[in-house]
């Protein structure tokens, strides 16, 4: 079955501490991995996408890293801002019987001054 | 703004009212899909639509049903929901898929409808 698993469920650090987001799916075969943004009240953006032949991908404090051998990710958050305070979604594409999307149920991360 | 906008923001009804939720993308994607968020638990997949044709339908409940007037609109017209139902109901627009294709392209989400039924 394919199944996305998101670890913790909900982090709290002060502000300016890094954290690292865990992610672990079964999807396969698998074409690519999203970590997508979700702020209180509004719609998931998109933060980093990868493929199975990258390894890790940044963008700004972000940063990404996939092991497709034992299909995990993890998000990477340097120097936390308040303004991370949001839920953080891991979203694997790919499976057989047809291409599916499959969403994490998030992590939802407080940061505190 | 992510180019995609939903109406209204919040709903709120009874379970014998008939209501609909708006979607409307501004990016020139040709696919567009409905998904409902229940606190807790990941994004579920209602509908897809690619090129104004559904192409997926999750076991979703006939009193959901979507309509996709062109590739710019999408529509949920909702009618004797149940409590359960109360959920944000995300709008999403992407460049692909395409029928019988894989696809990688990176969906644009609205900001959402809370909607509560009472």
């Amino acid at each position: 079955k394919n199944q996305v698993e998101q670890s913790p469920q909900s982090l709290i650090i002060l502000e300016g501490k890094n954290c690292t987001l865990q992610c672990n799916y079964t999807v396969s075969p698998f074409s690519n991995l999203r970590w997508y943004k979700q702020d209180t009240g509004r719609g998931p953006v998109s933060l980093t996408i990868m493929t199975f032949s990258e390894n890790t991908k940044s963008n700004g404090r972000y940063t990404a890293t996939l092991d497709a051998d034992t299909k995990q990710s993890s998000l990477h958050i340097t120097a936390s801002q308040l303004s991370d305070s949001a839920s953080y979604i891991c979203v694997v594409s790919g499976g057989t019987g047809g291409f599916k999307t499959i969403f994490g149920a998030g992590t939802r991360l407080f940061v505190k001054a | 703004e992510t180019g995609v906008t939903q109406t209204p923001r919040h709903l709120v009804m009874g379970m014998t009212n008939k209501k609909s939720l708006k979607c409307e993308q501004h990016l020139g994607h040709n696919a567009m899909y409905w998904y409902k968020q229940s606190a807790k638990k990941p994004l579920e997949l209602m509908f897809v639509y690619s090129l104004e044709e559904r192409v997926e339908n999750n076991s979703v409940p006939s009193r959901f049903s979507p309509e996709c007037p062109n590739s710019s609109h999408l529509f949920l017209h909702l009618h004797t929901l149940q409590p359960e139902d109360s959920a944000l109901y995300l709008c999403a627009s992407s460049q692909g898929p395409l029928p019988g294709t894989a696809s990688s392209y990176e969906q644009y989400f609205g900001p959402g409808t809370r909607l509560t039924v009472t």
